[in-house]
């Protein structure tokens, strides 16, 4: 049974647009977020991060939203550019890091 | 370097052969975990260790599977007798702080 989903595989968004990227976890443990981007070829990198203790956290164009009581989060990026196209892959671990997982990801495309 | 780095960043093997895949990761961090992606598969956990703490070896999925970490610096992850089922991206990550991890850019491993 996975512990964190995200349902969506793909995604497209035309440039300029908001992007929505959702994530679900079922693990009431998890208690810090992390959401990250990897382009092909590439290992992922580290885009933003939400500790339980907060809703939401912003760094520049990138907002994510967290509901506990739903045990959902979502990545905003507005605008939306073109090199934003990758797979996003949302996280979540209990703190101590020992119990990392991921989301099987979902492939954004920004068309210009 | 400044990042974690891999290799072989490509590898390709019979099935039944042993292979070694290396990990440096970045200097000063503590903890560094192996995860493998396989084709349109999200990120799956295999090991995870933490200075000189027992690695977490909950994720590594047969006894086929060893990884080693010498020095708290450099890890090897070892697959013995490979099966085709083995073919995936295995990637590497370290971290200072618990819970955000400086990816790799990942070993392709091919079994045929």
């Amino acid at each position: 049974d996975q512990q964190v989903k995200q349902n969506s595989p793909s995604l497209s968004v035309q440039e300029g647009r908001i992007s929505i990227l959702n994530c679900d976890y079922t693990n009431s443990m998890f208690d810090y977020f992390l959401w990250y981007k990897k382009y092909p070829a590439e290992g992922p990198t580290f885009l933003i991060s939400i500790s339980s203790i907060k809703d939401k956290n912003e760094d520049g164009r990138f907002t994510v939203f967290l509901n506990k009581s739903a045990k959902h989060l979502s990545l905003h990026i507005v605008p939306s550019q073109p090199g934003d196209s990758a797979v996003y892959f949302c996280a979540a671990s209990d703190n101590y890091g020992q119990n990392f997982v991921f989301g099987p990801g979902t492939r954004l495309s920004v068309l210009p | 370097g400044a990042g974690v780095s891999q290799s072989p960043s490509n590898k390709v093997t019979e099935k039944g052969k042993d292979v070694e895949l290396r990990c440096d990761p970045i200097s000063g961090h503590t903890a560094l975990y192996w995860y493998r992606q396989s084709l349109g598969q999200g990120l799956e956990f295999l090991i995870y260790f933490q200075g000189n703490s027992a690695p977490d070896k909950s994720g590594l999925p047969s006894d086929r599977f060893s990884a080693e970490r010498t020095g708290g610096s450099v890890s090897t992850l070892t697959i013995q007798r490979t099966q085709q089922e083995d073919s995936a991206v295995y990637l590497c990550a370290s971290s200072r702080y618990y819970n955000e991890q400086f990816f790799g850019p990942g070993t392709r491993l091919t079994v045929l």
